[in-house]
């Protein structure tokens, strides 16, 4: 099982639909997790941390199943700038290793 | 913007060249990374730092050098590359690499095109 892995996509949204990733660990003392964002051609950039009782950014929320080992990323009332690249971010919390990206999920959202 | 700088934005070189890729960050972190995205391609973890000293190599060729004079600068050293080595790289940085909510701030990157 990879370490963090994500469904490539695309996916291609009209404006205004509601979409959700899904993102699956495959290391179980895992404790921190984020979303990162990533434009074409430029850095990738926090979304959004992930935390265990989940959380809200205005249209975004992020869900932690532990037991299931996965994240979640919802967006609402999409909007033709959310297109872009998702990337599940995971720290493994063992010894030096720094975070693991997942590969990105790329969504479309399309007028 | 993030706080954590590159520099040049483009380079192109030929498979002879030497040439240096510089990051700095102001954030005052002391972890710092560098990564590879090629196109259509996930990121790759080339090094990181850690104070200055460098914990990770993830299996770079030696014609990719780092160096880490302090806590807020990293260079990448480039020689003899070949074209495949043609990428977006990308520097990060991060408080420390203890556990913990912290996580990494990247910098724009340099995309380089070897010819």
């Amino acid at each position: 099982r990879k370490e963090v892995e994500q469904d490539p996509g695309p996916f291609n949204v009209p404006e205004g639909a509601t979409v959700a990733f899904n993102c699956t660990y495959s290391n179980s003392a895992s404790q921190s997790f984020f979303w990162y964002r990533q434009d074409c051609r430029k850095e990738p950039k926090l979304l959004m941390s992930v935390y265990s009782s989940g959380n809200e950014d205005g249209r975004f929320t992020a869900q932690l199943n532990r037991a299931s080992q996965y994240i979640s990323l919802l967006i609402r009332d999409s909007k033709l700038s959310d297109s872009a690249t998702y990337l599940c971010v995971v720290n493994p919390l063992s010894g030096n290793t720094p975070l693991v990206f997942g590969k990105g999920t790329r969504l479309s959202v399309i007028a | 913007e993030t706080g954590v700088t590159q520099t040049p934005r483009h380079l192109v070189m030929g498979m002879t060249n030497k040439k240096s890729l510089k990051c700095e960050q102001h954030l005052g972190h002391n972890a710092m990374y560098w990564y590879k995205q090629s196109a259509k391609k996930p990121l790759e973890l080339m090094f990181v730092y850690n104070f200055k000293e460098q914990t990770e190599n993830n299996s770079v060729p030696s014609r990719f050098s780092p160096e880490c004079p302090n806590s807020s600068h990293l260079f990448l050293h480039l020689h003899t590359l070949q074209p495949e080595d043609s990428a977006l790289y990308l520097c990060a940085s991060s408080p420390t690499l203890t556990p913990g909510r912290e996580t990494q701030y990247f910098g724009p990157g340099t995309r380089l095109l070897v010819l």
